[in-house]
């Protein structure tokens, strides 16, 4: 399957700071795509990155919040800002290819102290 | 919009016992299924799959069908191991906005004892 490098794989951080995800895809795909799941919960898309263009964020999630940048058509980044407690949850990035259908990264899991 | 049931965990068993998890979904058109597995303080790793009615999914003894009549994809296991304990989840991928994504259904822990 396609390997995705996720790092941080954990962080704790001060409330108020912010923290960036970086998310690396060993072959160039059109659509990287956020999740977040918070403790004992399931899986929830936060955006959708296409390179070359905005992200794309679902119902509740909004990019001053959680930036992302999508620079070329390996790599992206997701940024958790001004982080308060309730932003502590695993955060996967996931890309789908032809071949693999859909992979994820190994997470990265934040607790906001 | 599309979504996914699953039966609440923890399901409990014993080693060698008959495994199932039931999964029910809503969706518009004919989406492809999944049965997903993150083993504790992993990520996600797909376990099966299935793109269309009738198909079986299967892996390591895993196995599901997708029931379009039922709406149903059920995995089914015929004897647990202590490894298998892990969440399972299960998700379709439907349309959204001109490109598909997953939606995933709560997760169901899975406990096997020795």
């Amino acid at each position: 399957s396609a390997v995705i490098s996720q790092k941080p794989s954990r962080d704790i951080c001060q409330r108020g700071t912010s923290l960036t995800i970086q998310c690396q895809v060993d072959s160039q795909v059109t659509m990287m795509f956020w999740y977040r799941q918070q403790p004992g919960q399931s899986l929830t898309l936060i955006a959708t990155a296409n390179q070359g263009s905005e992200a794309t964020y679902e119902s509740g999630f909004v990019i001053d919040k959680f930036p992302i940048s999508r620079p070329n058509l390996t790599f992206s980044t997701l940024t958790v800002s001004n982080m308060s407690p309730e932003d502590s949850s695993i955060y996967l990035c996931s890309v789908e290819t032809t071949l693999y259908g859909y992979t994820f990264g190994s997470g990265t899991r934040l607790t906001v102290v | 919009g599309n979504s996914v049931t699953q039966m609440e965990g923890p399901v409990t068993l014993s080693e060698e016992a008959f495994l199932t998890i039931n999964c029910t979904y809503t969706a518009t058109g004919y989406p492809s299924l999944f049965w997903y597995v993150q083993y504790p303080g992993e990520g996600l790793q797909l376990l099966l799959k299935a793109t269309k009615a009738d198909d079986k999914g299967s892996n390591k003894g895993f196995e599901a069908t997708y029931r379009k009549e039922t709406t149903s994809f059920h995995l089914e296991k015929g004897s647990v191991q202590v490894s298998d304990s892990a969440v399972y989840f299960c998700a379709l991928s439907g349309e959204n906005s001109g490109y598909s994504t997953l939606t995933f259904g709560k997760g169901t822990m899975l406990l096997v004892s020795p």
